[in-house]
């Protein structure tokens, strides 16, 4: 089973319309997540890190719920230039390091 | 430049060849990342470094894999005997610490590596 698993998407969404990505990971050891952002033929960057209380960054919100190991990225208001592949990122708890996990990606195109 | 620098940005080569791949971190980043990332696919931990020793190697997929930082800062991955299963784009990472504190993974633009 994999660490990080995603809907793979693609999720096809108007201008202006709100959309979530979800995400579930199996390491009950994962002490921190995050989300990355990964336009076409580029590197992934960093969206945003998703904290235990949930977190808002503009028009991002993440959720967190740690007994479900369930993470999720709401985007309101989209636009177009949020079309990318959002990446849902966790570390791998493990005592060796810190390696992060990255799951497949979520496809998002936003259009006119 | 004053981001992650990747050489060659694309390589090919053919089935059963040695390839070597570089990384050239942000300055003063302790932590380097490798992955590498197929079509269709999220990146994929290969290997991880703290200073000049690898903390998490286990991610490499075999014994063909490996990679070195000797002085801390630019690291080489070395594939021997390569495969056709082997061609994806390679990335690099680096963070200035531990990124669970922080986070932020700064990416190279990778290395693209086409096996024939």
């Amino acid at each position: 089973r994999k660490e990080v698993e995603q809907d793979p998407g693609p999720f096809n969404v108007p201008e202006g319309a709100t959309v979530a990505f979800n995400c579930t990971y199996s390491n009950s050891a994962s002490q921190s997540f995050f989300w990355y952002r990964q336009d076409c033929r580029k590197e992934p960057k960093l969206l945003m890190s998703v904290y235990s209380s949930g977190n808002e960054d503009g028009r991002f919100t993440a959720q967190l719920n740690r007994a479900s190991q369930y993470i999720s990225l709401l985007i309101r208001d989209s636009k177009l230039s949020d079309s990318a592949t959002y990446l849902c990122v966790v570390t791998s708890g493990s005592n060796s390091g810190y390696a992060l996990n990255f799951g497949k990606g979520t496809s998002l195109l936003v259009t006119p | 430049g004053a981001g992650v620098s990747q050489t060659p940005s694309n390589k090919v080569t053919e089935k059963g060849k040695y390839v070597e791949l570089r990384c050239d971190p942000i300055s003063g980043h302790t932590a380097l990342y490798w992955y590498r990332q197929s079509l269709g696919q999220g990146p994929e931990f290969l290997i991880y470094f703290q200073g000049t020793g690898a903390a998490d190697d286990s991610g490499l997929p075999n014994d063909r894999f490996f990679a070195v930082r000797p002085e801390g800062s630019v690291s080489t991955l070395k594939i021997q005997r390569t495969e056709r299963g082997d061609s994806a784009v390679y990335l690099c990472a680096s963070s200035l610490i531990l990124p669970e504190y922080t986070g932020e993974l700064f990416f190279g633009e990778g290395s693209r590596l086409t096996v024939l």
